[in-house]
Order: C-alpha cells, then structure tokens, then sequence
C-alpha cells in the first residue's frame, strides 16, 4: 500500500462547477497535511495546509481533513480553466527505518476544467 | 535569497558522466529536501537535511547517488556514473523548521542523460 494515494485522474469538470480532489494516507501518526499545484513543467506550489479535523477555508479552496478516516481532500469552489493542473497531496510521514518524518507526496490528480 | 535556487536549470549529459545539482535554500531555512519527478509521475524522496541532525538518505535510489549540505545552507547533490533512467527533473525545496512546516521548491534542475 502506497504511503499516500491519490487517483491520477484526470478529473474533468466544466467551468464554474466544484471540483473534489481527494487523497488517504497510510500512516496514523501523520499530523500535517499539504496540498501543491503543478502545472505542466513547473516546479508545485502550495496552495494549503491544514492540520487539525475538519475544514479549513482560503478564497476558492476548501481543505477537508479526517483523521480517523484518514482522509484530506482539496474542494476549488467556481473552477476556472486556470485551474487546470495537477494536484498534489503530502503528508507529514515517518520514515519507518529512521523513525524521523520526512514530507510524503501522492502522484497527484490531473484536473482538467473546460471551458 | 527570495525563494529557492538551483542550478543548472538544465543539463544534458552523457551516459556514465557525473553530474553536479545545486541548490541554494530560503535564508534562514533550516531544513532542505530534494526530490526526483520523471516524466509524469510523481514526486519521489530522494534525501532530507534538517540542520546539524545527520541526513535521511533513505530515498537515494543507490549508491551512485550523493548529497551534502555545507554550512547548513547550499546543498549538492552528485549523481556518479550516469545512466538513461536518471533523466528526470531534480527539485529541491527548503522549509523554515522541519517536515511539519510548510515547503517551498525550486524550479528545479532538468537532467537528460543521452
């Protein structure tokens, strides 16, 4: 089981709807959570953070966090074809042999937004 | 620096060359990562420096891969004997404590092997 899964996607939704990225985690001892962009052939970006249980609002963008479902998920409100990217979930893992936490990323969801 | 800075932002080498990639962290920034991304995929943990604490090399893919950190900011990370499958984009990224705080990358080095 991968340490942090996300569906690839893409996700296609049309212009101005909501879009629903969503990610599990494996390790229950994860405290921190991330979401980055990436658009094509640059380097992510964040767009949030979040650490404690249940939703944490900026602008559009929606952070959901359940831990004892080990969930997070990223809502964009009114999605623009600017949003068109793919999205990145990390989280804050431990490294089993080390036993120190190093920032673990999914391999993203490919969103797509149509004009 | 404002952000994070590596160099070269692209490099093309022969196979079984050495390659040098560097970065250069936020000021202040105690921790630095690098991370790998071939083409589509997804990011892959290469090596972690969190201050004077011994690196967690755990993600080096083997043992022709090596990174440093001089003087708790500039890091290298030294690929020897390169081979095809090393073509990828190298991102670092630094944050201002450890892994719990939030991340900034590079725009990262571009690496093809030819």
């Amino acid at each position: 089981q991968k340490e942090v899964e996300q569906n690839s996607g893409p996700l296609s939704v049309p212009e101005g709807a909501i879009a629903s990225l969503n990610c599990t985690y494996s390790d229950r001892g994860s405290q921190s959570f991330f979401w980055y962009r990436q658009y094509s052939g640059k380097s992510p970006e964040l767009i949030m953070f979040i650490y404690s249980n249940g939703d944490k609002e900026d602008g559009r963008f929606t952070a959901q966090l359940n831990k004892a479902s080990q969930y997070v998920s990223l809502l964009i409100r009114d999605s623009q074809p600017s949003d068109s990217a793919t999205y990145l979930c990390a989280v804050n893992s431990a490294v089993r042999d080390t036993g120190r936490r190093a920032l673990t990323f999914g391999s993203g969801t490919r969103l797509q937004v149509q004009p | 620096g404002a952000g994070v800075s590596q160099s070269p932002s692209n490099k093309v080498t022969e196979k079984g060359k050495d390659v040098e990639l560097r970065c250069d962290p936020i000021s202040g920034h105690t921790a630095l990562y690098w991370y790998r991304q071939s083409l589509g995929q997804g990011l892959e943990f290469l090596i972690y420096f969190q201050g004077n604490s011994a690196p967690d090399k755990s993600g080096l893919p083997s043992d022709r891969f090596s990174a440093e950190r001089t003087g708790g900011s500039v890091s290298t990370l030294t690929i020897q004997r390169t081979q095809q499958e090393d073509s990828a984009v190298y991102l670092c990224a630094s944050s201002l404590l450890g892994s719990g705080n939030t991340i900034y990358f590079g725009e990262g080095s571009w690496l093809t092997v030819v």
